[in-house]
């Protein structure tokens, strides 16, 4: 149980396209999800935390009008990078957890080459 | 000071040694802690949660210190397969919810 795919695993794009990411809870509600981003030899960093229905809490440093997430559904939540660039080219991944257990579980990780 | 500190490493190792990795934490009001594993190019995997009291799983250990604000985790009779990247968690309680906090992680290479 608690499976989390993400879609695409990964891709390249031209600098100045929007790309879209999405996460889902395959066998649970998720009623929060993050996005986290992790560059080369560095740590995860979490972007943005998502709650159901709700708009999104994004972390210090983190541009919200670029990274758009959008969590319409307790099973799907979305991470869309536009105008991106090549300073934009990272590992995104996802979790998602329940309301009744604070674990988080992972997605598979997006990764996102911009040339 | 990053809130999470981590020796990168690597630390090469033969099979069948015993290896420790430390992490210390900035943020004493932290509630939880954790070591995850990333293998390459992968998402990260929960290994063990961290408990005052200690903990072992198998051929893991994990300690915390609280007063020292010290985490570690001890591999025994290392395998081939345990080459990765450890990464030591830190949870917080913050007004958006629960955060985790990642170290960079420890990468440990097992050789024969």
């Amino acid at each position: 149980g608690a499976v989390v795919s993400q879609h695409p695993s990964w891709v390249i794009c031209k600098s100045g396209t929007s790309v879209k990411i999405e996460c889902r809870s395959l066998d649970f509600q998720a009623t929060t999800m993050f996005w986290y981003r992790q560059f080369p030899k560095q740590s995860l960093m979490l972007m943005a935390t998502s709650n159901e229905g709700s708009k999104a809490t994004y972390e210090q440093g983190v541009e919200k009008d670029k990274f758009l997430i959008n969590h319409a559904s307790l099973t799907l939540s979305t991470l869309t990078v536009t105008s991106a660039h090549p300073e934009d080219s990272s590992f995104y991944i996802c979790s998602a957890s329940t309301l009744y257990s604070d674990e988080q579980y992972f997605g598979p990780g997006t990764r996102l080459t911009v040339t | 000071r990053k809130e999470v500190e981590q020796d990168p490493g690597p630390f090469n190792v033969p099979e069948g040694a015993t290896v420790a990795f430390n992490c210390t934490y900035s943020n004493s009001a932290s509630q939880s802690f954790f070591w995850y594993r990333q293998d390459c190019r992968k998402e990260p995997k929960l290994l063990m949660s961290v408990y005052s009291s200690g903990n072992e799983d198998g051929r893991f250990t994990a300690q915390l210190n609280r007063a020292s604000q010290y985490i570690s985790l001890l591999i025994r009779d290392s395998k081939l397969s345990d080459s990765a990247t450890y990464l030591c968690v830190v949870k917080e309680v913050t007004g958006g919810g629960n955060k985790l906090t990642f170290g960079t992680g420890t990468q440990l290479k097992v050789e024969l």
